[in-house]
């Protein structure tokens, strides 16, 4: 059981390139979600999905952006990439915190802008 | 909105001795409330959660902890810690009414000294 799965796991960016940071779930899970993780700063949250082509911010979302066009996916999207978005990205799944489900990670992706 | 948090960055334990991780939530209503915890590049995995009923729970490897509304907190304990329980971890609460995502605290680091 694969469970999420991000790609990939480190990637060294140059500022003003962009990435697409990879993101799949086979647990049919409507709820999905791209996190950061800055030492000291926990998670924040960057975007979500509530099901296939329904996405809203968070609470940090400037220079990024998602689609959800299946159920499975989720990709994030750097755009031109800056120092400030060196971090660690976490995708997670879950059926949705009012049927008492928990949310499942991935192994999160390492990025590094220079 | 809702918030979370940790007071604690850093605790040092001896193994086998007794912890207690402190969390204390911001929320206008009954939050849900987590504790997950992140092994060294890892992602994160859910050791409990508090929804409603009992105020006491019990979750895996061991843990429980306490909602106590009058005080906003949600402690995590262990009576007797493993060297293995060296981690980060993180309170997180959760909102329903539609927008249903995850708030984290800035998570609590644990080491364990023989």
């Amino acid at each position: 059981n694969a469970g999420v799965t991000q790609t990939p796991k480190f990637r060294i960016l140059k500022i003003g390139q962009s990435m697409t940071l990879q993101c799949a779930q086979d647990m049919n899970h409507n709820y999905m979600y791209w996190y950061r993780q800055d030492p000291g700063m926990g998670l924040k949250l960057i975007y979500y999905s509530v099901g296939a082509g329904i996405t809203d911010k968070g609470e940090v979302p400037n220079g990024y952006n998602v689609s959800r066009s299946t159920t499975e996916d989720f990709p994030l999207r750097l755009e031109l990439a800056a120092p400030s978005q060196t971090s660690v990205y976490f995708c997670a799944s879950g059926q949705g915190i009012t049927f008492a489900a928990e949310a499942f990670f991935g192994q999160g992706t390492r990025l590094t802008v220079v | 909105a809702q918030s979370v948090t940790q007071p604690d960055i850093h605790i040092t334990v001896s193994e086998g001795a007794s912890l207690e991780l402190r969390c204390n939530y911001s929320y206008g209503a009954t939050p849900y409330l987590f504790w997950y915890v992140q092994s060294p590049g890892q992602g994160l995995q859910l050791l409990l959660k508090y929804f409603s009923g009992d105020t006491l729970v019990q979750g895996i490897k061991g843990f429980e902890a306490e909602f106590k509304r009058s005080q906003s907190s949600f402690n995590l304990r262990k009576p007797s810690v493993h060297w293995s329980d060296a981690a980060e971890y993180f309170c997180a609460v959760g909102t329903n009414f539609g927008n249903e995502k995850l708030t984290f605290g800035t998570g609590t680091r644990l080491t364990i000294i023989p």
